[in-house]
């Protein structure tokens, strides 16, 4: 089984510019969650689908961001436009929807972004 | 918000010694998860936790969750030196009845370093 999938690895922009990062969950996996690590800090949570609807986007920054999950499958996270806070790594993880709360989070590698 | 204070910040030990790191919170957690980050990749699973006073063992790591269930531990014996990462902890404050729904709130990672 393929794990969660991440792309780009690594994106470097410049102020201003737009970035898009995509997340191809675990086959199946109904829950989507997108999770930021400034450097030196906590990774934190950033918003959660449940296939193609937001559960909760408490965790988002700002309306510089944007998730979409369009037909429940892979999901997009645009940032536009960035600001050098923003840099950082990007994680997505995924889990099945079943009724177990011990239910496991599978992560992706991250997209590390560098905003100049 | 939720926060969870992880200790320490980073270790160096030597290959053979054990090692121990803790989170701690002011908010009451019902799951406690311990995650290993290695360079390049994303977070993965090594150890949950479900209930107040629960005691784990994976291998050579050991992990309890705290009967306040405010902090949680995590304890490596005889480490190697594939042993070295990025280790996080991580709570999620309810159970739900659909498993994997709820946001994890991540300690800000303990680095270890293990010389052969």
């Amino acid at each position: 089984e393929a794990g969660v999938t991440q792309f780009p690895s690594h994106s470097v922009i410049e102020k201003g510019q737009t970035v898009t990062l995509r997340c191809d969950p675990i086959s199946g996996h109904d829950n989507l969650y997108w999770y930021r690590r400034v450097m030196g800090k906590e990774i934190k949570f950033l918003l959660h689908f449940v296939k193609e609807s937001k559960q909760d986007e408490s965790g988002m920054p700002n309306n510089r961001f944007l998730a979409e999950r369009t037909g429940g499958t892979y999901s997009t996270l645009k940032v536009q436009p960035a600001e050098l806070e923003d840099s950082g790594v990007y994680f997505c993880a995924s889990s099945r929807s079943e009724t177990s709360y011990q239910e496991t989070q599978y992560f992706g590698p991250g997209t590390r972004l560098l905003v100049l | 918000g939720q926060q969870l204070n992880q200790s320490p910040q980073s270790m160096f030990i030597q290959e053979g010694e054990d090692v121990s790191m803790n989170c701690t919170s002011s908010s009451i957690f019902n799951t406690w998860l311990w995650y290993k980050q290695d360079p390049g990749e994303g977070p993965v699973l090594l150890i949950a936790l479900y209930k107040a006073g629960e005691l784990t063992s994976n291998g050579r790591l050991t992990a309890q969750f705290g009967i306040t269930r405010k902090d949680s531990f995590l304890n490596i014996s005889a480490s190697i030196p594939s042993d070295v990462g990025i280790y996080f902890c991580a709570g999620r404050s309810t159970h739900t009845t659909q498993g994997g729904s709820e946001k994890l709130v991540f300690g800000k990672g303990t680095k270890l370093t293990v010389n052969p």
